[in-house]
């Protein structure tokens, strides 16, 4: 257990619609990243959020938002779904301060668009 | 740009004999490397990694790194593979964003399979 949560752990959801999905970091740890794993992509980065403050913007979408709330806790929402956004969604954390920690990914969240 | 590339798609080895998963890096600057491991249905799991210093990194569950900066490879070592190693194995770098932190850069992954 990597001490990083994240609900719901399968979404079902028609296209078109919006989902939120829900990311608990480590206990202590400042950062949050987003990352998209599908099938054609592979691992792919989305977004990083520093103690509040999104610090960098990897592949992702107009359509795809995220935030960080004072509690550390991160959601990231995605919206006007497509089939295409079939993919299993991680968050990952590391503590603060230093560029050479590992980062520890929750379980996931499986979204599928039918 | 930094990248990693995987150029085995899967590896298939016998249990008790030695494994290898490969992954060469491209980089500016200094390489910071990892290795992850995905068992079905989870996230991913850190193994090791390089920043600096030794060439030749220990991990976790008997696994070992040997990082070779002319060779720019970091291959994902075993010396008796274990039915239970049976998984998916990434190697990724990190982005350089001249000191923060910086997100993961991973290969497309590697499959390994250990037969008893």
């Amino acid at each position: 257990d990597s001490g990083v949560t994240q609900t719901p752990k399968h979404l079902i959801t028609a296209t078109g619609q919006r989902v939120t999905l829900r990311c608990s970091p480590r206990s202590g740890d400042l950062s949050v990243y987003w990352y998209q794993q599908s099938l054609d992509q592979g691992l792919q980065f989305l977004i990083q959020y520093y103690n509040g403050e999104e610090r960098a913007k990897g592949n992702i979408l107009e359509r795809f938002s995220a935030q960080q709330f004072p509690d550390l806790h991160s959601e990231l929402n995605l919206s006007s779904l497509e089939l295409g956004d079939s993919a299993l969604y991680f968050c990952a954390s590391t503590p603060g301060g230093s560029s050479y920690n590992e980062q520890f990914f929750g379980p996931g969240t499986r979204l599928t668009v039918l | 740009a930094q990248s990693v590339a995987q150029p085995e798609d899967q590896v298939n080895v016998a249990e008790g004999n030695p494994l290898t998963v490969k992954c060469t890096y491209s980089v500016s600057g200094n390489p910071y490397l990892f290795w992850y491991v995905q068992y079905p249905n989870r996230g991913l799991q850190f193994l090791l990694k390089y920043i600096t210093g030794d060439n030749l990194v220990k991990g976790s569950y008997g696994f070992e790194a040997e990082f070779n900066k002319s060779q720019t490879s970091f291959h994902l070592k075993k010396p008796s593979a274990l039915v239970s190693d049976s998984a998916l194995y990434f190697c990724a770098v990190r982005e350089n964003y001249g000191g923060s932190q910086g997100n993961l850069i991973f290969g497309k992954g590697t499959k390994l399979s250990v037969k008893p």
